[in-house]
């Protein structure tokens, strides 16, 4: 069984560039959340994805996207970086949507810095 | 809108011992999942243990357990006989019975053990 795994570890990108993320889930798993950790708080969380439709938003502008594959792998991108975008940035699959409880398993992460 | 809270940036216990790592929450729900997480220096966020509200019995997992008090709306975490490798992150999270994974985590207490 292979776990959660994120690419790439890390990336410099400059203020207002574009930035994507990858995101493989763990096997069976349909269900990914993103979450971005600043230095020194706790994760936040982004969006949720289940079946390759969002379904659920925490307090993130509209630069902040995302998608998942059929295979239930899963893509954040990020538009017009700010220096304020400067975070690791976690990705946890599960199963079943969230309807009812089921383990996240998290990945490494992927550091970001915003130059 | 949900809290978490963990009043202990640091903590530091010796090998061998007990610690307690602290922390408290707000909701207005009555059906919820609390946790701790525990963030190695290596970043991948791990599941220590889960306590579901509705269940009266403190949640045990070999030497970690939970002191769930709802009313207080309070959920700490003991770690018997620490171990070197106990030395982490350890964040406090939440989530809602609803129908997202969504995890709302305090800003972490980064736990020493001292040999």
């Amino acid at each position: 069984e292979t776990g959660v795994t994120q690419s790439p570890t890390h990336l410099i990108k400059t203020r207002g560039q574009q930035v994507t993320l990858r995101c493989s889930s763990q096997s069976g798993h349909n269900t990914v959340s993103w979450y971005q950790q600043a230095l020194g708080q706790g994760p936040q969380f982004i969006f949720q994805y289940y079946r390759e439709e969002e379904n659920g938003r925490g307090n993130f502008p509209p630069r902040f996207s995302g998608l998942q594959f059929p295979n239930y792998s899963s893509e954040l991108n990020v538009n017009a970086l700010e220096l304020d975008d400067s975070a690791l940035y976690l990705c946890a699959s599960s199963l079943g949507g969230g309807l009812s409880y089921n383990e996240q398993f998290f990945g490494p992460g992927t550091r970001l810095t915003v130059l | 809108a949900q809290t978490v809270t963990q009043s202990q940036p640091e903590m530091s216990v010796q090998e061998a011992e007990t610690v307690t790592l602290s922390c408290t929450y707000d909701t207005s729900e009555s059906d919820y999942y609390l946790f701790w997480y525990k963030q190695p220096p290596s970043r991948q966020m791990i599941l220590v243990i889960r306590q579901e509200a509705y269940k009266q019995q403190n949640a045990t997992e070999n030497r970690f357990s939970v002191n769930f008090q709802k009313a207080a709306k309070s959920f700490s975490l003991k770690i018997s006989d620490s171990q070197l490798g106990d030395a982490a992150m350890y964040f406090c999270a939440y989530r809602n019975g609803g129908a997202t994974n969504k995890l709302i985590f305090g800003t972490g207490t980064l736990l020493a053990v001292q040999p």
